[in-house]
């Protein structure tokens, strides 16, 4: 298995512009979380889904962001409109059930938004 | 309310020397703990967890329930353990879902 897969993995955008980012979980893992890394915050947790279903979104900041699993392979975080204050690295991670904790993280979208 | 708390933003040692990187927790019930690593541009990993009470890359972590803490300890630092290292809590209420700390950021001087 090739790990967690996130793409982009740089972003520039202008201020205002929509993002979208993207993660490929492990396959049969059923749990995916999206963090946020900044060196002013640590990392943060925004969202986290188990089989699909977004179980806490309490970390999401705002409306702007959003994010979605429409299948066990596939989610994406999106951000519209996107602000300078949103320039962070932005990480997937994914883990799979049977009494383990071990989340296994994607290499992250560094997101620069100008 | 769980938290986690590493006090030290930045850390920085000798090569040879010993470290220790300080995490300090929060939570009525059973944690499981974690310390995890990111090498420069890498992604993160997990270096070790309190239950499986074993050595990696030389780093130990000792669950003191009584202190609440679960520092991580290096008796001779390497250049190669520059790194930022997050603590993590994980609590049997939110299968999965782990609570981390800020981070600490190692710099290993040669």
């Amino acid at each position: 298995d090739a790990g967690v897969i996130q793409s982009p993995r740089h972003e520039v955008t202008e201020m205002g512009q929509e993002v979208t980012l993207r993660c490929k979980p492990i396959s049969g893992h059923d749990y995916l979380f999206w963090y946020r890394q900044t060196m002013m915050r640590g990392l943060e947790l925004l969202i986290y889904f188990n089989n699909n279903v977004p179980i806490d979104d309490s970390g999401m900041p705002e409306d702007r962001f959003s994010a979605k699993m429409p299948n066990a392979s596939f989610s994406t975080l999106k951000i519209q409109p996107s602000e300078p204050r949103d320039s962070a690295v932005y990480f997937c991670a994914s883990l799979g059930t049977g009494g383990s904790y071990e989340q296994y993280f994607g290499p992250g979208t560094r997101l620069t938004v100008t | 309310a769980q938290r986690v708390t590493q006090p030290e933003k930045l850390l920085s040692v000798f090569k040879g020397a010993p470290v220790e990187l300080k995490c300090n927790y929060s939570y009525s019930g059973s944690p499981e703990l974690f310390w995890y690593v990111q090498y420069s541009r890498q992604r993160l990993q997990l270096l070790l967890r309190h239950i499986s009470r074993e050595s990696i890359k030389g780093f130990t972590a000792d669950l003191n329930k009584g202190e609440t803490s679960f520092h991580l300890k290096k008796p001779f630092a390497q250049e190669e353990d520059s790194a930022m290292y997050y603590c993590a809590l994980g609590r049997g209420s939110t299968l999965g879902r782990l609570y981390f700390g800020r981070g600490t950021q190692l710099t290993v001087w040669p």
